[in-house]
């Protein structure tokens, strides 16, 4: 089974803090996703990512940055974080653009709180 | 976790009942549909899919029904169980999945024992 790790499942941070969420996928997954869900807006997606130090903005990618040094770890920044950024940050990752039909993978989440 | 039900269409269903979720999806070229379950607290977690070349695809309890002449999908759960209460969300793929998949907002099923 695939398995998506994200490091932390609560984060409580202060505003301004840069933030540092991290994915790790054991499935040797090319594609790596992350996503922010938020009540009554669904999953939005960040950034991704199709392959090491590749990375592609996704709807929302203001006030975050992406980082992928190594294919099994995808990892979210936020550069200062601020109170609009509390949400629940979920990672994905699925197997490649040679592999066409095939689902993404989740991890269990991050909910991340900026006081 | 639980906030994640919160503003979405719920789903009430008799444990022991069959439920049917369903999805409308926009993009009429996506050929490519997965269902995911969300329990509280935990990610996303894939049920089934199914290509735009099937109208119906089954797998343990559940089956996934597929009308791309108007847009639909609809996730079919056979006597329904309360561990099968959670949020469920359709995703689609315009392109066989090499961009991402685009996510419904989700229905609630939430089961009466």
């Amino acid at each position: 089974d695939v398995k998506v790790t994200q490091s932390s499942r609560y984060l409580v941070k202060r505003t301004g803090e840069k933030v540092f969420l991290e994915c790790v996928q054991d499935m040797d997954h090319e594609n790596m996703f992350w996503y922010r869900q938020d009540p009554g807006l669904g999953l939005r997606l960040i950034y991704f990512s199709y392959d090491v130090k590749m990375k592609e903005k996704g709807d929302i990618p203001e006030g975050y940055s992406v980082s992928r040094e190594k294919k099994e770890r995808f990892s979210l920044i936020l550069e200062s974080a601020s109170t609009n950024q509390t949400s629940m940050y979920l990672c994905a990752s699925s197997l490649g653009p040679g592999h066409s039909n095939q689902p993404q993978h989740f991890g269990d989440g991050t909910r991340l709180s900026i006081l | 976790g639980e906030s994640v039900g919160l503003h979405l269409p719920t789903l009430s269903v008799q444990e022991g009942d069959n439920s049917i979720i369903n999805c409308a999806y926009s993009n009429s070229a996506s050929d490519y549909f997965i269902w995911y379950k969300q329990e509280s607290g935990k990610g996303p977690q894939f049920i089934i899919d199914i290509r735009s070349n099937m109208d119906k695809r089954q797998g343990q309890r559940v089956t996934v029904l597929l009308n791309k002449t108007v847009k639909h999908l609809s996730l079919q759960i056979a006597a329904t169980q309360p561990g099968d209460s959670a949020v469920y969300f359709c995703a689609e793929s315009p392109d066989s999945g090499n961009t991402p998949l685009v996510f419904g907002k989700g229905t609630r099923l939430s089961v009466i024992a």
